[in-house]
C-alpha cells in the first residue's frame, strides 16, 4: 500500500485555483492514485482518479508527475463550497480504500 | 435514486446496551463497506462485504462489534455491549465493483453517542 503524504491544512482564495499535492514516492506501477473529499458532517466524496496520464473531470484536475512519485489535484476556480479535508489515497489492486488525515482545505472569501 | 441511506441518523445510548446500526446501500451495488471516524483516529474501514459475503473483517476492533448483510439491499453493524469509546460517526458506503474504490458512495452516516 504505497503511503500519501499531503500538507495538514491550506487556505485559498474564492475564486482562485487551490492546489492540492500529494506525495506518493513509494507507488507502484499498477496503482492508482485516487481523490475523495469530506464536506463538514457528510460522508467522503469521490472527486477524480488517475494512473499515469493527467485527468480531468467536472469537479476537478489531477496532474500525475512523469515519475509517478507525486500528483496534484487542482480545483480551477474554488467556492466557498469546496472548503472540506482532501484525501489522496494509492491503494493496490483490489485492496479497499485508506483514508489518512487528508489535506483541509479552508476556501476564504 | 436515493443514494445510500442509512438510520439512525443519530443515537444516544448507555453503556453496556446493544446498538444496531442500519445500511441500505444503492440498488444494484454488490459491494458495501462499513467506516468508523473519530477525531483521533480519522476514518478507518471496519468491514466490506462483496455479493454479501464479508471479505475483510481485520478492521473490526473487536468481538464486541458484528455485521451482517443477509441480502444485497441490506446490512448491520451491531455493538454489543457498546462503550463510551465506541462514540463515532459509522459510515456505510456502496460499490458497484467489487472493491470499486472510485464508485464509492458514502451515506450520510449515524452518529453515535454511548454515554
Amino acid at each position: 500500500d504505497a503511503k500519501t503524504t499531503q500538507p495538514t491544512s491550506m487556505d485559498c482564495a474564492e475564486g482562485r485555483a487551490a492546489n492540492l499535492p500529494c506525495n506518493h514516492s513509494t507507488i507502484s506501477g499498477n496503482e492508482y492514485v485516487y481523490w475523495y473529499r469530506q464536506i463538514h458532517s457528510q460522508g467522503p466524496q469521490y472527486i477524480i482518479h488517475g494512473l499515469k496520464n493527467n485527468e480531468t473531470n467536472e469537479m476537478a484536475s489531477l496532474i500525475i508527475t512523469e515519475d509517478r512519485k507525486s500528483s496534484t489535484l487542482i480545483l480551477p476556480h474554488a467556492t466557498l463550497r469546496d472548503t472540506a479535508v482532501y484525501y489522496c489515497i494509492a491503494p493496490p489492486g483490489n485492496t479497499p480504500l485508506v483514508f489518512g488525515k487528508g489535506t483541509r482545505l479552508s476556501v476564504i472569501a | 435514486d436515493a443514494g445510500v441511506i442509512q438510520s439512525p441518523r443519530h443515537e444516544v445510548t448507555e453503556m453496556g446496551q446493544e446498538v444496531t446500526l442500519r445500511c441500505k446501500p444503492i440498488s444494484g451495488h454488490n459491494s458495501l463497506f462499513w467506516y468508523r471516524q473519530t477525531m483521533m483516529r480519522g476514518l478507518e474501514l471496519l468491514i466490506y462485504f462483496n455479493n454479501n459475503v464479508p471479505i475483510d473483517d481485520s478492521g473490526m476492533p473487536e468481538d464486541r462489534f458484528s455485521a451482517k448483510m443477509p441480502n444485497a439491499s441490506f446490512s448491520t453493524l451491531k455493538i454489543q455491549p457498546s462503550e463510551p469509546r465506541d462514540s463515532a460517526v459509522y459510515f456505510c458506503a456502496s460499490s458497484n465493483l467489487a472493491g470499486g474504490k472510485e464508485t464509492q458512495y458514502f451515506g450520510p452516516g449515524t452518529r453515535l453517542l454511548v454515554l
